[in-house]
Parts: structure tokens; sequence; C-alpha cells
């Protein structure tokens, strides 16, 4: 089956650029997402891009995808504490409206 | 304020005794979906429903129902629950199938003893 994968764990010091990595498997994948969770909070969308798109930047973030090795990232620039949360990858499936999420990199901004 | 709404936000409660979280979205979206989220397991979909009286599975339906009779309503029933679905639960909406935002809800925290 499908299959998104992401590192556990990153750890950066104020200022400095995050770079969060996801893979997935499934080929047929429309959109890519990143979502944020902070603590005892839902999910909060952050950005998304189309598969058809190689790059999308909104602000401080940057979205890499690499579709030929089916690698997405997720670049916060001049990054703050206040984005200390967890961060997901999802895909969506051409065949539906499903997401298909990886198990989240927690971020943590050292001042 | 456009908002997907989950009742309760916390839940202990025994083996076997039946439960209902409920979801709501006033954005008139046509998809609703239940996930849950377990630790290094991301989130898992268990059922979706993509207008009134259309609900499928997802990845993890065992153990749950759904219903969909309004638009806005999307409850998630756990008819004999059991230790193994203590979990976080999200509701969420998209405004159609195939919308590419999905809005979720602020989480439902449940303890199954």
């Amino acid at each position: 089956g499908e299959d998104v994968e992401q590192s556990l764990f990153l750890s950066v010091r104020e200022g400095d650029s995050s770079v969060i990595n996801c893979t997935y498997t499934d080929s047929s994948s429309t959109y890519l997402y990143w979502y944020k969770q902070e603590p005892g909070a839902g999910l909060q969308l952050l950005t998304y891009i189309f598969s058809n798109m190689d790059m999308k930047q909104d602000q401080r973030l940057t979205v890499l995808l690499n579709k030929k090795d089916k690698h997405l990232s997720l670049r916060i620039a001049d990054t703050q504490t206040g984005d200390s949360a967890i961060y997901f990858c999802a895909e969506r499936q051409n065949a539906g409206n499903m997401l298909t999420f990886g198990g989240g990199t927690r971020l943590m901004v050292k001042p | 304020e456009a908002q997907v709404t989950q009742n309760p936000r916390y839940l202990i409660t025994v083996t076997g005794k039946k439960l209902t979280v409920t979801c709501s979205q006033n954005m008139n979206h046509e998809y609703m979906s239940w996930y849950r989220q377990d630790p290094g397991l991301g989130l898992r979909q268990i059922y979706y429903s993509m207008n009134v009286e259309v609900t499928d599975k997802g990845d993890v339906p065992e153990g749950y129902k759904v219903s969909r009779k309004e638009k806005r309503n999307f409850p998630l029933i756990l008819e004999s629950p059991s230790p193994n679905q203590t979990s976080l639960y999200f509701c969420a909406s998209s405004l159609y199938t195939g919308g590419e935002t999905q809005y979720f809800g602020p989480g439902t925290r449940l303890l199954v003893l």
C-alpha cells in the first residue's frame, strides 16, 4: 500500500533554516501537503503543492517536490521558537480524497 | 467563523460502553472524514463521507461506525469500545471530494479503560 515516511525529530537554533523531509511511494499522488500540529491542538494546513509543480514558496515556507525520487521537503527560513511543533506531510491519491499521512517530524527550536 | 467542531474534546470510558463523538462543520462542505492519530503512525483514516447518506471505509474502520444524515454532521460511533481504540481522533472536512484543502477539528482524546 501507500507509504509516507518522515524522520522523527529535528532540532535547530533560532534564526537558522529548518528542512523537514518526506518520502512517499504512490506515484499517482495529486496533492502533497504540509500540516503543523502544536501541542494540544489540531492540524493546521501550512501549505500544499500540486504534483505537477516543483516548488512553491509562501513567505518563510518553501516546498520542494522531486517527483522522480518521490521526495518532498519543507524549508522554514529564519526559524522561530513559535515554529516548534510536529510537522506532518500527507499525500492525496488521484482516486479520492483520502489523505495518507507520515508519522510526523517533531521540530524543536532552541533559542 | 468557519470551523470544524468536535465534542467531547476529552473522554474517559470503560470497555464496552457505547459512545459517540460528534463532528460538525459550518462551511457547507460535502466531504467529511474521521482520522485517528497514534504515536509514530501519523493519522490514519477511519471512515469518510462524500455527501449525505454516502459513507465508506478508510484504512482502519474496524470497531467504528459513522452516519451522515445531515450535511453538517458526521458522528463517529464506537458501539463497544476497546482499549486499542484509545487514541486522538480528528474530524476533517473539505468543500467537495477532490477539494485540495481539508480543514481539521481540534481533536478528541479518548481513553478506554
